[in-house]
């Protein structure tokens, strides 16, 4: 059981360049969420999803695309890089809430360090 | 959406057990409380969690006011690996079921030898 995974670790992207980066999950979690962290900030919400082929807007969504079409995997894009989207990257999962009452909790993965120049 | 605040920093003794606090006084009725905590930049790690009632697990203990306005993550016996930003998150509800934490800045917890 690995958890939540981030592919790749690191990378440094030129302005304007696009890439994905993928997080999967192997716990058959409902729920994911990308969040950014910046330096010395707590993380923010961009995008996440209840479930698969669904996706929604977080706090800070621009400039960013998601897609899950399989339940264990949640892609985040950037189709035209800019500097201030350098920042770390957090993937997070969790089960669908209890209909009784909110009890689960997020899991997260380590994190993609991006840098764009 | 509800913030919290809490000290930029703190030190303890290992050994010693760490209270960190944190206001969050604009809290709605049905918000959960959580703390994370986050190691060198590594992915954050649920720690505790509760509504109303103080809650302990194999980690801490959290104590929450009886007006919900603040709260205290309780380390008991803080060691080294403890060393880490400590996050007091307010849990809120999104349209679909989902929610979102809304991560203020955290205490840097520095144990000391």
């Amino acid at each position: 059981n690995a958890g939540v995974t981030q592919t790749p670790k690191f990378r440094v992207l030129k302005t304007g360049q696009s890439m994905t980066l993928l997080c999967a999950q192997d716990m058959n979690h409902e729920y994911m969420y990308w969040y950014r962290q910046d330096p010395g900030m707590g993380l923010r919400l961009i995008h996440y999803s209840v479930g698969e082929g669904t996706t929604a807007k977080g706090e800070v969504p621009d400039g960013y695309n998601v897609s899950r079409l399989k339940k264990q995997n949640f892609l985040l894009g950037l189709e035209s890089a800019a500097p201030s989207q350098t920042s770390v990257y957090f993937c997070a999962s969790r089960y669908a809430p209890d209909r009784q009452g909110p009890t689960d909790t997020q899991y997260f993965g380590p994190g993609t360090r991006l840098t764009v120049l | 959406d509800a913030k919290t605040t809490q000290p930029t920093s703190m030190d303890c003794a290992e050994g010693r057990a760490a209270n960190l606090p944190c206001n969050h006084s604009t809290i709605s009725g049905n918000e959960y409380v959580y703390w994370y905590r986050q190691i060198h930049s590594q992915g954050p790690q649920y720690i505790i969690h509760g509504l109303k009632n103080n809650e302990t697990n194999e980690m801490a203990s959290l104590i929450i006011t009886e007006d919900r306005k603040s709260s205290t993550l309780i380390l008991p016996h803080a060691t080294l690996r403890d060393t880490a930003v400590y996050y007091c998150i307010v849990r809120v509800g999104l349209r679909g079921g989902s929610e979102k934490l809304v991560f203020g800045k955290g205490t840097k917890l520095t144990v000391n030898p």
